[in-house]
């Protein structure tokens, strides 16, 4: 199974901040089949990103995604006080689908 | 627009089983697939398995493979994900989540999770 790890573990950013969260696959990811979600505590996660680099409906154009093969990165151009959370990369190019094990972005 | 409402939290003993269900509703049902994960207390996400509501095909989480049963009733478009032998640390929330679009497996909407304490 492909094995994804995200850096760092955690995030100390203020609002207004750039904020770049890394994701790295133990293999190539087919099609660049590579998504991000975000959770919030209590909460179901919210897809963010999916295909690398496109947004999902409603997401705001501050988050983007880029990368291939085995390095991806999602971006937050200004943080916002409402993007304080958990993220986690996702690939679901082949079976099984696996999660990283998330990045807490957190309020410096 | 797109719900998956889920049932409610269950506790059960050491080698019982669960059976969880996810009612959809603001789609075609059988248009797309539907995802099991689970999140432990404190932990990331882990993915169970996914099944095909167009004909039932099913691919599990080889860890589970034995343990998880993911069924659909297209009449009442609900999907259901049993669990069997319950461990302690399948205490855990379980969320099902359709497929973001068609031609993808890739889990978009997701039901509020379900809480699932095993406890002797």
């Amino acid at each position: 199974e492909i094995v994804l790890t995200q850096s760092p573990g955690t995030l100390s950013l203020s609002p207004g901040e750039r904020a770049t969260l890394s994701c790295r696959a133990s293999q190539s990811i087919s099609s660049s089949y590579l998504a991000w979600y975000q959770q919030k505590p209590g909460q179901a996660p919210r897809l963010l990103i999916y295909g690398a680099s496109s947004r999902a409906t409603g997401i705001p154009d501050r988050f983007s995604g880029s990368g291939s093969g085995t390095d991806f990165t999602l971006t937050i151009s200004r943080l916002e006080p409402e993007d304080f959370a958990v993220y986690y990369c996702q690939q679901y190019g082949s079976s099984p689908i696996t999660f990283g094990q998330g990045t807490r972005l957190e309020i410096k | 627009q797109v719900q998956m409402v889920q049932s409610g939290a269950e506790v059960k003993k050491p080698g019982a089983s669960v059976k969880v269900s996810c009612k959809a509703s603001g789609y075609t049902f059988t248009s797309y697939g539907i995802s099991w994960v689970r999140q432990a207390p404190g932990q990331g996400l882990e993915w169970m398995g996914w099944i095909s509501a167009y004909n039932g095909n099913t691919k599990y989480a080889q860890k589970l493979q034995g343990r998880v049963t993911m069924t659909t009733d297209t009449s009442t478009s609900t999907a259901y994900m049993e669990l069997r032998s319950l461990r302690s640390d399948d205490t855990a929330v379980y969320s099902c989540a359709r497929d973001y679009s068609v031609d993808t497996t890739m889990p978009g909407y997701w039901g509020q999770g379900t809480l699932l304490t095993v406890s002797s």
